[in-house]
């Protein structure tokens, strides 16, 4: 059971240069999620999908957009990188029909921005 | 807007040795609170989740206590071992998962 699996795990990236985060889940939740993780700031939400075909903005959601392409697959795209995207990415995944429901993560991408 | 701190930022402690990592927050219309573990290069591995309306969870030697009058939550780690060597991050979800703040986690070393 491979649970959340994200592609690739690091990239480096040029800025103005674009790219595509690749998610998918084989646990049949509903809901998906993006984050980014920078030092001393937490993990902050950039965008989420509730489910197969609805998408919306997070926290910080300026940069990038989304897309939902099924129940499994969940995708993060960069159009035009800056240095303030150097991060790590995490995408997450769960059921979020109750209280009850656990988040599971990927194992991130490390990207930098240069 | 919810607020989660996580103190200390960092523990050193001797093997076998009982500990308690905080995690506090601002505002108690809370979801439920996750406790979370992150190994260096690794994503969150999710540890206890405790709902809103209970006050406590055991997995093994972990235990985690909520008191969301005091907007409070600990993770108790018994007998901890080299291997319990991790970040430790609490999350708070308001009104559901699109609402989850996190916090910055408690940087833990167990010194054999």
């Amino acid at each position: 059971n491979a649970g959340v699996t994200q592609t690739p795990k690091f990239q480096v990236l040029k800025t103005g240069q674009s790219m595509t985060l690749q998610c998918a889940q084989d646990m049949n939740h509903n809901s998906m999620y993006w984050y980014r993780q920078d030092p001393g700031m937490g993990l902050r939400l950039i965008y989420y999908s509730a489910s197969e075909g609805t998408t919306d903005k997070g926290e910080v959601p300026n940069g990038y957009n989304v897309s939902r392409l099924n129940k499994r697959e969940f995708s993060l795209r960069l159009e035009s990188a800056a240095p303030s995207q150097t991060s790590v990415y995490f995408c997450a995944s769960n059921h979020d029909r109750g209280s009850n429901e656990k988040l599971f993560f990927g194992s991130g991408t490390q990207l930098s921005v240069l | 807007k919810q607020e989660v701190t996580q103190i200390p930022a960092a523990l050193s402690v001797p093997e076998g040795e009982n500990l308690v990592l905080n995690c506090s927050f601002t505002d108690s219309a809370i979801y439920n609170l996750q406790w979370f573990r992150q190994d260096p290069g690794k994503g969150l591995t999710s540890l206890l989740l405790i709902q809103s309306s209970q006050r406590e969870q055991t997995s093994g030697r972990l235990n985690a206590s909520l008191d969301k009058s005091s907007g409070r939550s600990t993770l108790y780690i018994a007998a901890s071992q080299p291997g319990d060597s991790a970040t430790y991050l609490c999350a708070v979800p308001s009104g559901g998962y699109q609402k989850v703040t996190f916090g910055t986690g408690t940087k833990l070393q167990v010194i054999p």
